[in-house]
């Protein structure tokens, strides 16, 4: 079975952009959660669906959104970019009958 | 958002050495993930633990769910190169719709060959 990916892999962009990650996650895992790393914060949840229903939020601002397609993909969207959210964003899948979440690569974003 | 604590932040052992980490929390999970993440990449889920006072093992890896469902171990015998990454714990309240992770800090481990 493939695993999770995630594109892109890296990404550069600059203060007040928006931008816009994907993820794939393993065939028949309909649950996808995101993660922000840093340095500093360490891993942080952001939020995951569910059948393309958010079902939980972590605190970040309304700037970080997501959505989930019927194909199980999510993307995730975090508009005016502030220094600050420069991190490696990870997305995770899990099967509805089990807890254990597989991660992806990550996506490296730096914000200039 | 909550953290676990975990401990110790790293570790510089010799090859052949065994390694231990641990994380405690103020609340009861559910479920006890320990991952391993190598620089650049997600982390790769090592062991989960699914019962209070579970011993689980994983080749060299022995990892244990605490009887007060509040802490958990992970052991490493006989390390070796490879073994070097972060380790981090995750805790999970499963049930309802709730999966979401927490993660402790991560303990870096370097083995000297």
């Amino acid at each position: 079975k493939a695993g999770v990916t995630q594109t892109p892999r890296y990404l550069i962009k600059t203060r007040g952009q928006q931008v816009t990650l994907s993820c794939s996650p393993i065939s028949g895992h309909r649950s996808v959660s995101w993660y922000q790393q840093t340095p500093g914060q360490g891993l942080q949840f952001l939020f995951e669906y569910f059948s393309e229903t958010q079902r939980n939020k972590g605190n970040f601002p309304g700037r970080f959104s997501g959505r989930q397609f019927s194909n199980s993909r999510s993307e995730m969207n975090v508009s005016t970019l502030e220094l600050g959210d420069s991190a490696l964003y990870l997305c995770a899948s899990s099967s509805s009958s089990y807890n254990e979440q597989f991660f992806g690569p990550g996506t490296r974003l730096t914000v200039l | 958002g909550q953290q676990l604590n975990q401990s110790p932040q790293s570790m510089f052992i010799q090859e052949g050495e065994d390694v231990s980490m641990n994380c405690t929390s103020s609340s009861i999970f559910n479920t006890w993930l320990w991952y391993k993440q190598d620089p650049g990449e997600g982390p790769v889920l090592l062991i989960a633990l699914y019962k209070a006072g579970e011993l689980t093992s994983n080749g060299r890896l022995t990892a244990q769910f605490g009887i007060t469902r509040k802490d958990s171990f992970l052991n490493i015998s006989a390390s070796i190169p490879s073994d070097v990454g972060i380790y981090f714990c995750a805790g999970q309240r499963s049930g309802g719709s709730n999966y979401k992770l927490t993660f402790g800090k991560g303990t870096l481990l370097t083995v000297n060959p």
